[in-house]
């Protein structure tokens, strides 16, 4: 069965330093792949997807993620962080023989200024 | 461009009620699907509607029902209402029904249950 896990709970950084979110899937097969950012009070926010060929996607807002087959990872990273990045990030999976979607637990992203 | 859109944004009911919710997508698009986000998790699938069929169905049981009409938008409804019912109810819409279109979230029902 499909599944994601979001290892970090919760993290913190400050305002301009680096940030890595951590995912991992389970599927037998190359998944369809998500990152999206939820604020409080809003709705997800797609941030990147990643479906085949180039293996580094760039998405909105500055964020990239990577696909790993190897680690059955997809990370989202950006490189400098701002304080209106504070949100909650969901990776999702979602396969080729199906159109729902399966979410992880979400990380809490904090943004010290 | 109006993007999904919801209603009520609250809810509050009691326990064995029934309570309907509403999703309009966004324009263009011809497929809904609900999720329930439950506190402090992420978001499960309940079920997608196409063509005013429902086409695929998560882990629910049979109390959440729900319907398409002909101009896309959607109704969610859930019957004898239970404690754990209690969660963010969101709709996501796309134009198309395979996992590559991308699903556009509204911004959701919170439904509390007494």
């Amino acid at each position: 069965a499909q599944s994601v896990t979001q290892p970090d709970i919760h993290i913190t950084v400050s305002e301009g330093a680096s940030l890595e979110l951590r995912c991992n899937y389970s599927y037998g097969a190359t998944p369809y792949l998500f990152w999206y950012v939820q604020s409080p009070g809003q709705g997800l926010q797609l941030l990147l997807k990643y479906f085949s060929g180039d293996t580094l996607v760039q998405g909105i807002k500055g964020f990239e993620a990577e696909f790993k087959r190897s680690q059955s990872s997809f990370n989202l990273r950006k490189p400098s962080v701002h304080w209106s990045d504070a949100a909650e990030y969901f990776c999702a999976v979602g396969a080729r023989n199906t159109d729902k979607l399966i979410f992880g637990t979400g990380t809490r992203l904090q943004v010290f200024p | 461009d109006a993007g999904v859109t919801q209603s009520p944004t609250h809810l509050i009911k009691t326990r064995g009620q029934q309570v309907t919710l509403r999703c309009s997508p966004k324009s263009g698009h011809d497929t809904v699907s609900w999720y329930q986000q439950a506190l402090g998790q992420g978001p499960q699938f309940i079920f997608q509607y196409y063509e005013e069929e429902e086409r695929q169905r998560g882990n629910f049981p049979d109390r959440f029902s729900g319907h398409q009409f002909p101009n896309y938008s959607s109704e969610l409804n859930v019957n004898a209402l239970l404690l754990g019912d209690s969660a963010l109810y969101l709709c996501a819409s796309s134009n198309g029904v395979t996992a590559q279109e991308t699903q556009y979230f509204g911004p959701g029902t919170r439904l509390l249950v007494l």
